[in-house]
């Protein structure tokens, strides 16, 4: 079973909305939690990292949440544009690893005009 | 990310032949990977190598080997492949650090098709 699930699979929003991605994660001991975002055709790239003390992270329109209590993490895109449009992925790091990196499926984000 | 590149882009190929994938950083790291995503899935790690000298199976790592040639290259090969190894496959890398910066920086992926 997957160690790190993501909600919904897919959502479509209107240029100019505001939406929230979210991520459950099973990794313990826990270290960090990134969300990366994959433009199609391209790897990921790094938007946000958080510690376990931290429990928001903002990097522009991008705000990532995080409760390790309940290990819950969210993404909030402020304003999307169409450019917002990719797969955003979560991934947690346990802290008994060398690094290793548990990925989540992804959230598929269609911005549309 | 242009610091890390991947070849080729795409590749098809049939059943039962031996392929290669190659993987190059000009970021300076020591660490590099192999992950492949197939849809619906998160990315899965194939290997990954510390440094030259260090190489290490990930999570699904049969039917692949792999050749770290240089600290800068690191070689992905399917001795013989089959359709199920069909997936667009990751090379990635990353400084070590701190173990919580551990921020890995993706190639832009090769995309393998298995007739």
């Amino acid at each position: 079973k997957n160690q790190v699930e993501q909600s919904p699979q897919s959502l479509i929003i209107l240029e100019g909305k505001n939406c929230t991605l979210q991520c459950n994660y099973t990794v313990s001991p826990f270290s960090n939690l990134r969300w990366y975002k994959q433009d199609t055709g391209r790897g990921p790239v790094s938007l946000t990292i958080m510690t376990f003390s931290e429990n928001t992270k903002s990097n522009g329109r991008y705000t990532a949440t995080l409760d390790a209590d309940t290990k819950q993490s969210s993404l909030h895109i402020t304003a999307s544009q169409l450019s917002d449009s990719a797969s955003y992925i979560c991934v947690v790091t346990g802290a008994d690893s060398w690094g290793k990196l548990q990925f989540g499926a992804g959230t598929q984000v269609v911005v549309t005009p | 990310d242009a610091d890390v590149t991947q070849t080729p882009r795409n590749r098809i190929t049939k059943t039962g032949k031996r392929i290669m994938l190659e993987c190059s950083q000009t970021k300076g790291h020591d660490r590099m990977y192999w992950y492949r995503q197939d849809p619906g899935l998160g990315l899965r790690l194939i290997y990954y190598s510390f440094d030259v000298k260090d190489i290490n199976k990930g999570e699904i790592s049969d039917g692949y080997s792999v050749s770290r040639q240089a600290q800068a290259k690191f070689s992905l090969s399917l001795e013989s492949a089959i359709p199920n190894q069909t997936a667009l496959y990751f090379c990635a890398t990353s400084d070590p650090g701190t173990r919580r910066a551990d921020t890995q920086y993706f190639g832009p992926g090769t995309r393998l098709t298995v007739l």
